[in-house]
């Protein structure tokens, strides 16, 4: 069966370490991957894509990792804030249409 | 920044009752969504639309659901006759183009219907 894991425990790190997600998943081939931020009782909020010929993709003090060997991708907050702090998501998107596949989330708890 | 609007935010209605989710799309985007999260689950599709047609829509999405976008700037989820098992935060998207061609997917805050 297709499935969508994500670190199975809520992560918590020190301020100013660096935060490392991990989605795993079987039964898929995605030529997307997409990770959200969402914090309780909000939607979604869109922070990276990347594609299945991509590696890797920076935006500020985000990277993204995707191995299709492994079928895994890594999240990695540097230098975190206690603002980081919230449930992240990965969700994966096929070749085609638009429907995308969310994993169960990962609740992340940066302390001051 | 321009964002999707979600109304209401919270429903409580009986079981048996219709129900109708609305939501107001970022103006210019031409693809909208549904999606749902029973509280503590993970955030699941229901349904695409586009060109003023459903173009995917899940499993979940069976004969009790539709929806429509009755004017040029609302789009509405309708659940015709609630079960218990409905409870759930409802979010509305919209993305401009296809996710595959790397348009972005704006989520609302979600309406939070709970039904008894």
């Amino acid at each position: 069966s297709q499935k969508i894991e994500q670190n199975s425990e809520a992560l918590n790190i020190q301020e100013g370490k660096t935060a490392t997600l991990t989605c795993n998943y079987t039964n898929y081939s995605p030529a997307y991957l997409q990770w959200y931020r969402q914090d309780p009782g909000r939607g979604p909020v869109f922070l990276l894509l990347i594609r299945e010929n991509e590696k890797e993709k920076r935006k500020e003090r985000l990277k993204v990792t995707f191995d299709t060997t492994l079928k895994q991708s890594l999240f990695h907050i540097t230098a975190s804030q206690p603002a980081d702090s919230a449930t992240y998501l990965c969700a994966l998107g096929e070749n085609t249409g638009n429907q995308f596949y969310f994993g169960t989330g990962t609740s992340l708890t940066v302390i001051p | 920044e321009p964002e999707v609007t979600q109304t209401p935010s919270h429903q409580v209605t009986q079981m048996g009752q219709e129900v109708i989710l609305r939501c107001v799309p970022i103006s210019n985007h031409l693809y909208f969504y549904w999606y749902r999260q029973i509280l503590g689950q993970k955030v699941e599709f229901l349904v695409s639309f586009y060109n003023n047609e459903i173009s995917e829509k899940s499993e979940i999405f069976d004969d009790q659901f539709s929806v429509e976008r009755p004017d040029g700037s609302n789009f509405t989820l309708k659940i015709r006759s609630t079960k218990l098992e409905d409870s759930a935060m409802y979010f509305c998207a919209s993305s401009l183009g296809q996710l595959v061609s790397g348009n972005t997917i704006y989520f609302g805050e979600g309406s939070w219907l709970t039904v008894v």
